[in-house]
């Protein structure tokens, strides 16, 4: 079975400061896609970020950088210096293969982030 | 262009009337998807179509109908909802296989049904 778990449900920070999102998930499979989305208040989703479970290397994105640990199935996303637009739901996702080249995905509850001007 | 569009993006519908969504990609991808999402839920996934074949169907209720006329069209028929069906639904599309496979949403269209 395939699962994500987003502990943090709601996040405030004042801007510029740097705010880390942790993501944990749990999968049997060998190979699995990682992602990481935004939403904001619009509704539409956004992708942000990718990590292939072969590619553990770890990096950084403008104001965006992900630790990726398979050791302890952990995929977090950190934002330096944050702005108000960044306020957003944040979803983590799992993606495998679904045998026919599509992917599912099994998203995390996803983290309310506030920044406060 | 990394565009999904989705019309309407808003619907106000009777339990007896029949509506549809549309969805439209041109980045040539051939994986299209349909995801439900209640208020301050995450997004579930409903249908996945892949080359224009249904590949997955996540026991959606049949008042629920899917379509894939096309490689950048999809569909969803509505018939005869509850108004729990009230919700955000959502479209997305991907490339099939490969490492850049990340989902491209619409905005979505936000269902009420009365």
């Amino acid at each position: 079975a395939q699962k994500v778990t987003q502990a943090q449900t709601e996040i405030s920070v004042v801007e510029k400061e740097d705010v880390t999102l942790d993501c944990v998930y749990e999968t049997r499979d060998t190979t699995y896609y990682l992602f990481w989305y935004k939403q904001p208040p619009s509704g539409e989703l956004v992708f942000l970020i990718r990590r292939n479970s072969f590619d553990e290397q770890n990096e950084i994105s403008g104001r965006y950088s992900w630790n990726f640990q398979k050791s302890t199935s952990s995929f977090n996303f950190t934002i330096t210096a944050s702005q108000v637009v960044d306020s957003a739901v944040y979803f983590c996702a799992l993606g495998f293969g679904t045998g026919a080249g599509s992917y599912q995905l099994t998203f995390g509850k996803g983290t309310k982030l506030s920044v406060i001007p | 262009d990394t565009e999904v569009t989705q019309t309407p993006k808003h619907l106000v519908m009777g339990m007896t009337n029949k509506k549809s969504l549309k969805c439209e990609q041109h980045m040539g991808h051939r994986a299209m998807y349909w995801y439900k999402q209640k208020a301050k839920k995450p997004p579930e996934l409903m249908f996945v179509y892949s080359y224009e074949k249904l590949s997955i169907n996540e026991s959606v209720p049949s008042r629920f109908s899917p379509e894939c006329p096309n490689s950048s069209l999809l569909n969803l028929h509505l018939h005869a909802l509850q108004p729990e069906d009230s919700a955000l639904y959502l479209c997305a599309s991907s490339q099939t296989g490969g490492r850049n496979n990340e989902q491209f949403f619409g905005p979505g269209t936000r269902l009420t049904v009365l």
